[in-house]
């Protein structure tokens, strides 16, 4: 079946402007999970939705960031006014139950490379 | 929270099996042990987890101290498309996690043809 997909692959952007992530889950998982990748930092976690509803949004690092999940699917995060130190690889997650599960099994996009210029 | 401790890189040849250590020492009784690993410009994909006793699936097997402190993510034939980073990551009980998984820097696995 299909898994977890992200567009674009690849954001080339400049300093200051603002930039769109799509993630589209795996049809039926009622939790998402956005991840950034950077080489200073490595996989560090930014917001996780359960349906519609972002009940953890401690990873985002600044008020720029912003995430919607609509109709319990596809997901948007949203940075305004990008910054050199936001190039990175964003990184999409899905998962059938999230909240407390200590057991289910996070499945993962592609990621988007994204390139402030 | 628990946090994981693995080497930071291993090698391997082809077709010979891998012994991938974790150290856990301050896992509660109730985390989950949970193995990802993220191939050359992928995203992570997971491999296997477990709680107390060992665990087989058809990518690898989980090996789990008795005490817990400790696993091994054993690939009994190591190919070259098993070259990856594994991550070793605690599942911790609801509350604050909501279920996020925590990367450390995992282990760099070379196979060597």
């Amino acid at each position: 079946g299909a898994g977890v997909s992200q567009s674009p692959s690849n954001k080339v952007t400049e300093k200051g402007k603002d930039v769109e992530l799509r993630c589209d889950p795996i049809s039926g998982h009622t939790a998402l999970y956005w991840y950034r990748q950077s080489l200073g930092q490595g996989l560090e976690f930014l917001i996780y939705f359960q349906g519609n509803s972002a009940p953890d949004k401690s990873g985002l690092p600044s008020d720029r960031f912003s995430a919607e999940r609509t109709g319990g699917s596809v997901s948007t995060l949203t940075i305004q006014r990008t910054q050199q130190e936001d190039s990175a690889v964003y990184l999409c997650a899905s998962s059938i139950l999230g909240g407390g599960s200590r057991t289910d099994t996070q499945y993962f996009g592609p990621g988007t490379r994204l390139t402030v210029l | 929270d628990a946090k994981t401790t693995q080497p930071n890189s291993m090698e391997s040849n082809e077709e010979e099996p891998v012994h991938l250590p974790c150290n856990h020492s301050t896992i509660s009784g109730t985390d989950y042990i949970h193995w990802y690993r993220q191939l050359p410009s992928q995203g992570p994909e997971y491999v296997i987890h477990g709680l107390t006793s060992n665990v087989n699936n058809r990518m690898a097997s989980l090996a789990i101290a008795e005490d817990r402190k400790s696993s091994t993510l054993i690939l009994h034939r190591a190919t070259l498309r098993d070259a990856a980073v594994y991550y070793c990551i605690l599942r911790v009980s609801a509350g604050t996690s909501y279920g996020k998984l925590t990367f450390g820097q995992g282990t760099i696995l070379t196979v060597h043809p």
